[in-house]
């Protein structure tokens, strides 16, 4: 079966700091990779997508970036965090023209301080 | 563009009481129509889904009608309980699109009490 694993679930973090979260599944060729961010209180907001190696769609522009090094790993990044990043920060997969359902990782709850 | 509006909230209910969040969507395609539920802390999790017009998704005694003609896909439950406290998005996405992305509605936070 496939799963989706990530970390770390939370993490608190200087601004001016670097980032890095990550992403891996299991279980499953060549998925569909997304980021989300969850600000306090409000929706998902779709950062990144990433449909193969090396290929990175970015939705939003901001302070953050995403990389696919490998298959199914997924990671999050920035150079210097702001206080506007402090968020939770979600992946999820899916498989095109599979059953068409994104499936979620636990989270990250990061805190710029 | 496509995109998801959805019933604001907080809800809070008594337990046993009958549930209906509201979601409406736009779309220039054909769409798949999903409800997640996210418990404190964690990711989101698939409730149910429903592929095409007049497809009614059901999970755990929740239900879904896809109603294309309102454009519309009210998420229900006859009596809730108090673990279904959680945050429920309404969701879209058409997997004929480059990357299947989804789109997703704010959110309605719903608290049962006993």
């Amino acid at each position: 079966s496939q799963t989706i694993h990530q970390w770390p679930a939370t993490l608190v973090q200087p601004v001016g700091s670097p980032l890095s979260l990550e992403c891996t599944v299991e279980g499953t060729s060549n998925p569909n990779l997304y980021w989300y961010r969850q600000a306090a209180g409000r929706g998902l907001q779709l950062l990144f997508y990433s449909v193969g190696i090396g290929q990175i769609s970015s939705e939003v522009p901001q302070n953050l970036s995403a990389s696919r090094p490998q298959d199914r790993q997924f990671i999050l990044s920035s150079k210097k965090l702001l206080l506007s990043d402090s968020g939770f920060y979600l992946c999820a997969w899916s498989v095109l023209g599979g059953a068409n359902i994104q499936y979620f990782g636990a989270g990250t709850r990061l805190s710029v301080l | 563009g496509d995109s998801v509006t959805q019933m604001e909230g907080p809800v809070t209910l008594s337990e046993e009481a009958f549930l209906t969040i509201n979601c409406t969507y736009t779309a220039t395609g054909y769409p798949s129509l999903f409800w997640y539920v996210q418990y404190p802390g964690e990711g989101l999790q698939l409730l149910l889904k429903a592929t095409k017009a007049d497809d009614k998704g059901s999970n755990k005694g929740f239900e879904a009608t896809y109603r294309k003609e309102t454009t519309s896909f009210h998420l229900e439950k006859g009596s809730v309980q108090v673990s279904d406290s959680a945050v429920y998005f309404c969701a879209l996405s058409d997997s004929h699109r480059v990357g299947n992305q989804f789109y997703f509605g704010t959110g309605t936070s719903l608290t049962v009490i006993p």
